[in-house]
């Protein structure tokens, strides 16, 4: 099976904590492409980063962070110091090399953050 | 941001009528994509265009059909509208396929609803 998994259906933190958004992946493809996209209350859908299966380095972006393991197939998502602007679903994604350029979306995870 | 619009962005329609909704892209890319948003499935991909009159099915075809005449344009047909068609569609666009990391980019969606 093919398939992201995202646990957490609803997060609420008081802002400026730290808050984590768990993402698990299944896949054959031992090449593939892992992303994340928020969607503000607006509901547009925002791209934040995409990974490469070969790439295991984690990345960091301002407050952002992303910790890939292929170990434990997760590919977490950290907001540091959450502000009331984070407050949004986010969705992580996958793109087995073989999909033909079809990407797996996880059901997504609702991030509130309250002032 | 990608150059992406959808139209319209709201409709209501009764149950029987076809519908058609517009994608249409400023940045030439090759793939685009139509998938629908409900509540606790995340997106699921409804049809792609990987060119100029090619397309392929998703995980969610049936009720709906496309066309894809020019580069810009990528059109979703429903032939006869059905209360479970109510939802949210996105259409996306991507630069290249299966060779590529394939970063997906979202218009803004369409909200519709089928009485």
């Amino acid at each position: 099976a093919q398939k992201v998994t995202q646990a957490q259906t609803e997060i609420s933190v008081v802002e400026k904590e730290d808050v984590t958004l768990d993402c698990v992946y299944e896949t054959r493809d031992t090449t593939y492409y892992l992303f994340w996209y928020k969607q503000p209350p607006s509901g547009e859908l925002v791209f934040l980063i995409r990974r490469n299966s070969f790439d295991e380095q984690n990345e960091i972006s301002g407050r952002y962070s992303w910790n890939f393991q292929k170990s434990t197939s997760s590919f977490n998502f950290t907001i540091t110091a959450s502000q009331v602007v984070d407050s949004a679903v986010y969705f992580c994604a996958l793109r087995p090399y073989s999909s033909a350029s079809k990407i797996i979306f996880g059901s997504g995870t609702r991030l509130s953050i309250r002032p | 941001d990608a150059g992406i619009t959808q139209s319209p962005r709201h409709k209501v329609t009764e149950t029987g009528t076809p519908v058609t909704l517009r994608c249409h892209q400023t940045e030439n890319h090759r793939y685009m994509y139509w998938y629908r948003q409900d509540p606790g499935h995340g997106l699921r991909l409804i049809h792609y265009s990987y060119g100029v009159k090619d397309t392929d099915k998703g995980e969610v075809s049936d009720g709906y059909s496309v066309s894809r005449s020019k580069t810009e344009d990528f059109l979703l047909t429903l032939e006869s509208a059905t209360s479970s068609q109510t939802s949210v569609y996105f259409c996306a666009i991507s630069e290249m396929g299966q060779s590529s990391t394939d970063t997906q980019y979202f218009g803004p969606g369409t909200r519709l609803t089928v009485l």
